[in-house]
């Protein structure tokens, strides 16, 4: 009964550093996605897959990587981190893009010093 | 390209008042709605969504929207709020084509007073 879960759950990096969020799901989802949250913006898409072995760009995809190895997981990447990265990054995953909506991890804060 | 419009930052009700939480979306055709609301520190939980058929659905937790067309509008109302209610609620749009992601709007936080 895991659903979607997101390691690490806070992370302080400092600028130009990399590393890898982790989101998986136990629900045997197709459809995964990367948002980050920002005050008064919003959940804006970051990257997002619409199967094993493929991604595409969202609204927000500067500064960013990610991958699909398996269809349990999602990464998303920061190569070399920038303060303007500092936010709360949220993975969901859906069995079908529409109209099911989404399952939520509980969210990674990560703060770029 | 969709997009989402919440009107209202921030609202403050009273515990047992009334409650309408404003949506407004762009979308050429008929979209895909979804309420979502987010406690502190937490994920998003879906509340209720629409896809087609009656124009009024039910969700969790007492709340109910409105699929109103031709006004571009999906409002989510209660009609007495606890003060377990406070919390931050996403509208969000979805598209039958192009980005097959969900499209959030910038969230209206709740506020409870007793």
């Amino acid at each position: 009964n895991a659903g979607v879960t997101q390691t690490p759950k806070f992370r302080v990096l400092k600028t130009g550093q990399s590393m890898t969020l982790l989101c998986a799901q136990d629900m045997n989802h197709e459809y995964m996605y990367w948002y980050r949250q920002d005050p008064g913006m919003g959940l804006r898409l970051i990257h997002y897959s619409v199967g094993e072995g493929t991604t595409a760009k969202g609204e927000v995809p500067d500064g960013y990587n990610v991958s699909r190895l398996k269809k349990q997981n999602f990464l998303l990447g920061l190569e070399s981190a920038a303060p303007s990265q500092t936010s709360v990054y949220f993975c969901a995953s859906s069995l079908q893009t529409l109209p099911g909506g989404y399952t939520f991890g509980s969210g990674t804060r990560l703060t770029v010093v | 390209a969709q997009s989402v419009t919440q009107p209202d930052i921030h609202i403050t009700v009273s515990e047992g008042a009334s409650l309408e939480l404003r949506c407004n979306y762009s979308y050429g055709a008929t979209p895909y709605l979804f309420w979502y609301v987010q406690s502190p520190g937490q994920g998003l939980q879906l509340l209720l969504k629409y896809f087609s058929g009656d124009t009024l659905v039910q969700g969790i937790k007492g709340f109910e929207a409105e699929f109103k067309r031709s006004q571009s509008s999906f409002n989510l109302r209660k009609p007495s709020v606890h003060w377990s209610d406070a919390a931050e609620y996403f509208c969000a749009v979805g598209a039958y084509t192009g980005r097959r992601a969900l499209t959030f709007g910038s969230g209206t936080r709740l506020q409870v007073q007793p």
